[in-house]
């Protein structure tokens, strides 16, 4: 059973606009969000984090969305960049302390010049 | 140094080899974990060690052996390994306590013939 969904395989998004990636979530223990970017042929970099207790965080292009109720959350980009074109893996982890990290599929986006 | 280090970036083996993946980080992070990740999937976890103890394993067949020497250093001995084996791993290393990010290395890729 799949605890973290990412259910957009790929998007395509014009450079300059928002692209927006969704990652659903059916384990209520989580309370810590991360999203990673990852290139072919390398590791994941992390992107951004939020805790349970917010409900947005915001790194300068970057802007994660936390709706708790719905266990949903995403990943803002804007202006979206080529450079963004990556795989991005949304990933949770539940209270304090742990350290398993569950990952989704991975939304793959190509950001068009 | 914000750096996960791993070494070899590509290794090819047979069956009946033995050899070894290296993971070095110089953050003074406590927590070292392997992850497996295949093509088009997300990373799997298979390995956490906690301030240089063994505190997950997730069920992965005795051909993976993990050591961690110490606080900087994470091994992965493989011997007798299936092409099934075949993936990328890769090794992250986080903060002892507490919920933070992982860091991710670039990843070694392992092909089994």
């Amino acid at each position: 059973d799949q605890q973290v969904k990412q259910n957009s395989p790929s998007l395509s998004v014009q450079e300059g606009r928002i692209s927006i990636l969704n990652c659903d979530y059916t384990n209520s223990m989580f309370d810590y969000f991360l999203w990673y970017k990852k290139y072919p042929a390398e590791g994941p970099t992390f992107l951004i984090s939020i805790s349970s207790i917010k409900d947005k965080n915001e790194d300068g292009r970057f802007t994660v969305f936390l709706n708790k109720s719905a266990k949903h959350l995403s990943l803002h980009i804007v202006p979206s960049q080529p450079g963004d074109s990556a795989v991005y893996f949304c990933a949770a982890s539940a209270g304090a302390g742990s350290y398993q990290l569950t990952f989704g599929k991975g939304t793959k986006l190509s950001v068009i010049p | 140094d914000t750096e996960v280090t791993q070494t070899p970036k590509h290794l090819v083996m047979g069956m009946t080899n033995k050899k070894s993946l290296k993971c070095e980080q110089h953050m003074g992070h406590r927590a070292m974990y392997w992850y497996k990740q295949k093509a088009k999937k997300p990373p799997e976890l298979m390995f956490v060690y906690s301030y240089e103890k063994l505190s997950i394993n997730e069920s992965v067949p005795s051909r993976f052996s993990p050591e961690c020497p110490n606080s900087s250093l994470l091994n992965l001995h493989l011997h007798a390994l299936q092409p099934e084996d075949s993936a990328l791993y890769l090794c992250a290393s986080s903060q002892g306590t507490g919920l933070t990010e992982a860091f991710f290395g670039q990843g070694t890729r392992l092909t089994v013939v």
